[in-house]
């Protein structure tokens, strides 16, 4: 199973917004609507932020959020803070043996 | 709460195996899945595999089959990942983190929502 694809890198200014791709197959990201995103600041652990596909976990600001079209997944972040600068990672459902892959990461930089 | 708390940080010799524990708090532990994940220096996420706390089965990722053992000790809600054979590429952080619930076989929820803090793996000589 091939990691999904992410942009190594996005940017923007406080305040703005960003989206970050991950791109899929049919057997992965199109095939479920179970995309997962996951925040990981430098030194800690993975954070879970939107589940399948658009759903925020409790305690998570709903300047996050998610969606889908076809093999391709995004996340969307407005009104930019300085400490959402770190590293995200996608993941998708692929199926019953191998039920996740993940992205390769972007890393968000705040400008 | 719900926690998973991993076992501290390891340096090992090529060759040797280490033992990696995550023990689960706050929720039962035999009605989630357990993953391991891998993060090498400076890479990405990568999937090993999970194990079905209910029945015990495992399933590994390509790639990390053979060397790598999952376990589990239902007893003292506790996963365990074991590597054999070291290499100094299987230097990394690894992570559990919960996915589920699971009924029987079958996973309800496809997605991490409780992650432990890592545990460091150094191979050298």
């Amino acid at each position: 199973q091939s990691a999904l694809t992410q942009p190594r890198s996005v940017s923007g200014s406080p305040g703005q917004s960003v989206t970050i791709s991950c791109t899929g197959t049919s057997s992965d990201v199109g095939g479920y609507n179970y995309v997962s995103w996951y925040q990981q600041h430098p030194g800690k652990a993975p954070k879970l932020m939107i589940y399948d596909v658009s759903k925020r976990p409790s305690g998570v600001p709903d300047r996050f959020s998610g969606s889908k079209s076809g093999n391709t997944a995004s996340l969307t972040i407005s009104g930019l803070q300085a400490e959402d600068e770190a590293d995200y990672y996608c993941c998708s459902y692929a199926g019953s043996y191998t039920p996740w892959v993940f992205g390769g990461g972007t890393k968000l930089t705040v400008l | 709460q719900v926690q998973l708390v991993q076992s501290g940080s390891e340096l090992k010799k090529p060759g040797a195996s280490v033992k990696v524990s995550c023990k689960a708090s706050g929720y039962t532990f035999t009605s989630y899945a357990m993953n391991w994940v891998r993060q090498a220096p400076g890479q990405g996420l990568e999937w090993m595999g999970w194990i079905n706390t209910n029945t015990g089965n495992p399933t590994y990722a390509q790639g990390f089959t053979g060397r790598f053992v999952f376990s589990l000790d239902t007893s003292v809600s506790t996963a365990y990942l074991q590597i054999s054979s070291l290499k100094a590429e299987d230097t990394a952080v690894y992570y559990c983190a919960r996915a589920g619930p699971i009924f029987g076989v079958v996973i309800m929820a496809y997605y991490m929502d409780v992650w432990g803090k890592g545990t460091t793996v150094t191979v050298s000589s």
